[in-house]
């Protein structure tokens, strides 16, 4: 089976362009979170997705939005791109929307560069 | 504010002995710990949890110790291998949170 897959792999911008991300979780889990993780940190949450809702939100300004599609696959919107954006875009699945006993499956991640 | 640390970025060990990570946290409400293990150009992989019900979850050549009282967290890998050669993180959630709060990582070098 295929494991979480993101798209692209690699993209460069300049301030001010707007960007999306793409993500597949693994056939048959429900639940999408998206993490940032900037050069010599851990991730840090900005979006949790579950049955195409959104279900939890991290300390992300409202230039970061997101979506869940019927097929599970998420979406991440960044608009008005800042230096700082800079980072690692994580997208990880699970089966269901909670994070106990079944952990998260990360995919390898959007390196976005801002130039 | 950090509220999960991992105080070593670093940390060699002869292959063969044991691998001792630790983690420190401040939030007591947290309920459920996680190891992840991050090789370079790749997406973390969870290795084991912990719930805060219990001291002691094995899995394998890795062992994750809690000790809710000085609220430190420990990930043991014995025998250590080459392979688990990469970057640990330690993450936490609060009951009934959708995220993960994670440390900055222990990168571990395993020396053959």
């Amino acid at each position: 089976d295929a494991g979480v897959t993101q798209s692209p792999t690699h993209l460069i911008k300049t301030r001010g362009q707007q960007v999306t991300l793409r993500c597949s979780p693994i056939s048959g889990h429900k639940s999408v979170s998206w993490y940032q993780q900037v050069l010599g940190q851990g991730p840090q949450f900005i979006f949790q997705y579950y049955e195409k809702e959104e279900r939890g939100r991290g300390n992300f300004p409202d230039r970061f939005s997101a979506r869940q599609f019927p097929n599970y696959s998420s979406e991440l919107n960044v608009n008005a791109l800042l230096l700082g954006d800079s980072a690692l875009y994580l997208c990880a699945s699970s089966p269901g929307g909670g994070l106990r006993n079944q952990p998260q499956h990360f995919g390898d991640g959007t390196r976005l560069s801002i130039l | 504010d950090q509220q999960v640390k991992q105080n070593s970025p670093s940390l060699s060990v002869q292959e063969g002995r044991i691998s001792i990570l630790n983690c420190d946290y401040t939030n007591s409400m947290f309920d459920y710990f996680l190891w992840y293990k991050k090789y370079p150009a790749e997406g973390p992989t969870f290795l084991i949890s912990i719930s805060s019900i219990k001291d002691k979850n094995e899995d394998g050549r890795f062992t994750v110790f809690l000790n809710k009282s000085a609220k430190h967290l420990s990930l043991h890998i014995v025998p250590s291998q080459p392979g688990d050669s990469a970057v640990y993180f330690c993450a936490a959630t609060l009951p009934g949170s959708r995220k993960l709060i994670w440390g900055l990582g222990t990168s571990l070098a395993v020396n053959p």
